[in-house]
C-alpha cells in the first residue's frame, strides 16, 4: 500500500519532446508538491498545491506545468524538454504547512528523467 | 536570503562510533527543524522534528539538538551501524511557512 506513488520511475527521452509524470497519494493529505533533485543531490521545491490550488510556484520555466485534478493527484507536464531538465523529480504530500505545525512531508520514490 | 548549510558533504566513520552531522541556517528563525534520511535511488524519509522551544529530541539511537542562538542543529547517531549509511538532510520551513526547504545533505558512510 504505497503512500505516494509516481510514474514512470525511469524516463529517457529526446530533446524537444513533451512528457508527463503522474503522482497520486493515498494518505488523505491536502497538500502536494513537486521537488527536483539535481546531479549534486540538491532537493529544490518547484510547486505546491493545496486542495487543487497552486500556492507555491518557484522560479521554474513555464515549460513545466503542474495539474491537480483533485487533492490526491498532482501531475507534472514538461514541454520542449531540454538537456538541463535531466534530474530526479520527486512528488510529495503532507497536511498543509501552517506556521509552527511542522507537518511531515512524505515523498514518492522519484522519477529519473534523462533527456538525450 | 534564507540559507541552510550542511557543512559536511560526506562523513566516514567506524561502526560503533557516534556520527554527528551539522546543519546551520542563516537569516531566519524557524519554528521547527526536521531531519530526513535518503537512501540511494529512494525518496527522503522523515526521521525527527524538533521545535524551537525544544533543546533536544531523541528517538532510539538518534538524537537531535536545536540551538536557536547558534542557529544550528546537530544530528547524532549513536552506536552507528553500516545500515545507517545514507544521506541525511535537514529541512526547515521557508519564510512563507508554506514550504519546506532542504539542505544539501551529508552522505554518511559507516564502515564495518
Amino acid at each position: 500500500d504505497t503512500a505516494v506513488s509516481q510514474t514512470p520511475k525511469y524516463l529517457v527521452t529526446q530533446m524537444g519532446n513533451d512528457k508527463s509524470i503522474k503522482c497520486e497519494q493515498n494518505l488523505g493529505h491536502d497538500t502536494m508538491y513537486w521537488y527536483k533533485q539535481d546531479s549534486k543531490k540538491f532537493l529544490k521545491i518547484m510547486f505546491s498545491y493545496n486542495n487543487k490550488e497552486l500556492i507555491i510556484n518557484e522560479t521554474v520555466p513555464n515549460r513545466f506545468s503542474p495539474k491537480s485534478p483533485d487533492k490526491a493527484h498532482l501531475n507534472l507536464h514538461i514541454n520542449s524538454l531540454e538537456l538541463g531538465d535531466s534530474a530526479v523529480y520527486f512528488c510529495a504530500s503532507s497536511f498543509a504547512l501552517r506556521g509552527v505545525t511542522g507537518n511531515t512531508i512524505y515523498f514518492g520514490e522519484g522519477s529519473w528523467l534523462t533527456v538525450v | 536570503s534564507q540559507k541552510i548549510e550542511q557543512n559536511s558533504e560526506a562523513l566516514n566513520i567506524q561502526e560503533g562510533k557516534t556520527a554527528t552531522l551539522t546543519c546551520n541556517y542563516t537569516n531566519y528563525s524557524p519554528a521547527y527543524l526536521q531531519w530526513y534520511r535518503q537512501d540511494p535511488g529512494r525518496g527522503p524519509v522523515f526521521l525527527l522534528l524538533i521545535r524551537e522551544n525544544e533543546k533536544e529530541k531523541r528517538k532510539e539511537r538518534l538524537k537531535v539538538t536545536f540551538d536557536t542562538t547558534l542557529k544550528q542543529s546537530l544530528f547524532h547517531i549513536t552506536a552507528s551501524q553500516p545500515a545507517d549509511s545514507a544521506t541525511y538532510l535537514c529541512a526547515l520551513p521557508g519564510s512563507s511557512a508554506s514550504k519546506i526547504i532542504f539542505g544539501s545533505g551529508t552522505r554518511l558512510s559507516i564502515r564495518p
